[in-house]
Parts: C-alpha cells; sequence; structure tokens
C-alpha cells in the first residue's frame, strides 16, 4: 500500500494557461475524491468517483474544470483558461465505497497561477 | 448546507501543556473526523468518532463526539513541538438514512504552535 499519490507536487502557471493534475488511489479503493484547499480554508469538495463514473460535482467546479477517471484507476483534473482565483491546494482522496474508515488523502498538487 | 465552525482559530502555547480545541455544528453529523496537516501536505486522520457521547483516545489524543451530535472537541495532552500543525475537524454528507456519501464538509481548522 503505497498511499495515494499525486503529481506533480507543485505547478506554476501563467494566467490563461491549462493544467492536468494526477492523482493514483489506492489501489484497491474504487471512490476517488478531488478537493481544493485556498489558504485558511479546509478542504473543500469538488467532485467524486465510484470507479469510472463521476457521481457529483461541486458547484465549485466550474466549466473549466473537468475531471476523468476512465479505468476507474488513475484520475485527472484539468483546469482551462486558469485564473489567478485558481491557485490553491488540489487534494485527491480515495476509499473503499462510502466507507471513512481507510480514507486517505494524498500530499496535494500546489497549484500558483501567476 | 451543513457547515463546521472551529475555534480558537489558533493557539500558542508552550511545550508540555494540553491544548482544547472544538467543533460546532448547524447541522447533525452522525460521524466525526479529526484529521491534522502539515505544512505542504494532505490532512492525516487522527480520530473517528461514531457514535453520540463516545469518547476515543490515540495517544496523547482524545476526542468526543457531543451528544448532541452537533459538536465534537480534540484534547492534546502533554504537547510536543511535533504537535505543530492545522488541525481539522471534518463530517460526511449523509442520505436521510444516515448513510455516508463518502463526501466530507471540513471546518475552517485550528492552528497549533507549540513553542519548546
Amino acid at each position: 500500500d503505497t498511499g495515494v499519490s499525486q503529481d506533480p507536487r507543485h505547478k506554476i502557471t501563467k494566467r490563461g494557461q491549462n493544467v492536468t493534475f494526477r492523482c493514483d488511489p489506492i489501489s484497491e479503493h474504487n471512490r476517488l475524491y478531488w478537493y481544493r484547499q485556498t489558504l485558511g480554508q479546509g478542504p473543500e469538495f469538488l467532485t467524486y468517483f465510484q470507479n469510472e463514473a463521476q457521481l457529483e460535482k461541486s458547484r465549485l467546479l466550474s466549466d473549466r474544470f473537468s475531471a476523468e477517471r476512465p479505468k476507474g484507476s488513475f484520475s485527472t483534473l484539468e483546469i482551462q483558461r486558469t485564473e489567478q482565483g485558481d491557485s490553491a491546494m488540489y487534494l485527491c482522496a480515495s476509499s473503499l465505497g462510502p466507507q471513512l474508515y481507510g480514507y486517505t488523502f494524498g500530499s496535494g498538487t500546489r497549484l500558483t497561477v501567476v | 448546507g451543513q457547515q463546521l465552525n472551529q475555534s480558537p482559530q489558533s493557539m500558542f502555547i508552550q511545550e508540555g501543556e494540553d491544548v482544547s480545541m472544538n467543533c460546532t455544528s448547524s447541522s447533525i453529523f452522525n460521524t466525526w473526523l479529526w484529521y491534522k496537516q502539515d505544512p505542504g501536505e494532505g490532512p492525516v486522520l487522527l480520530i473517528a468518532l461514531y457514535k453520540a457521547g463516545e469518547l476515543t483516545s490515540n495517544g496523547r489524543l482524545t476526542a468526543q463526539f457531543g451528544i448532541t451530535r452537533k459538536d465534537s472537541f480534540l484534547n492534546i495532552s502533554a504537547s510536543i513541538p511535533s504537535d505543530v500543525g492545522i488541525y481539522f475537524c471534518a463530517g460526511p454528507k449523509t442520505n436521510a438514512g444516515g448513510t455516508s456519501y463518502g463526501k466530507l464538509t471540513f471546518g475552517q481548522g485550528t492552528i497549533l504552535t507549540v513553542h519548546p
């Protein structure tokens, strides 16, 4: 069990560019969650997948954001036409079903939009 | 929607002191979770509480699930420098039957600083 892996750990991009983040969940976990955390706040839910199906999206997830989990394993989160307000830590978590036991977060991707 | 309010927002204590923080909600939670987050890392689960009134310990940490199910408390005894970090409470969104959807709502965190 290598935990939840996120790549890259840090990303600096210019406003207007597209960025993509990857999350590799714990291998036997079928649920995968994306959260966003801004400075001084707790993580806020963005979206989650059960296997390859995206089951819920927060209203925080604007049209510029898209997430995929094509084979029910790793997931990608893409932000198009980045804005300075997108600067945040993007956290991925995984779990086995809705069980809270084993619900594990990755170390996150820190995005800075300049 | 569900909101969690943590207090205090920050604490500055001396090594060896005990620490207490709490979390309140406007709505009922069936599960309370306490996480610690170090700078540049994701949150790590410290304690999970599943029953109203439950008191659970994990080493020097003790957490309680309030009997109203609208609050929870975390205590740290004999603090040490590595206790420094941000502590979050969190709870899952549940359906009317109390089954968790797995989506977590977090408080805004309590920042703990421990002076040696």
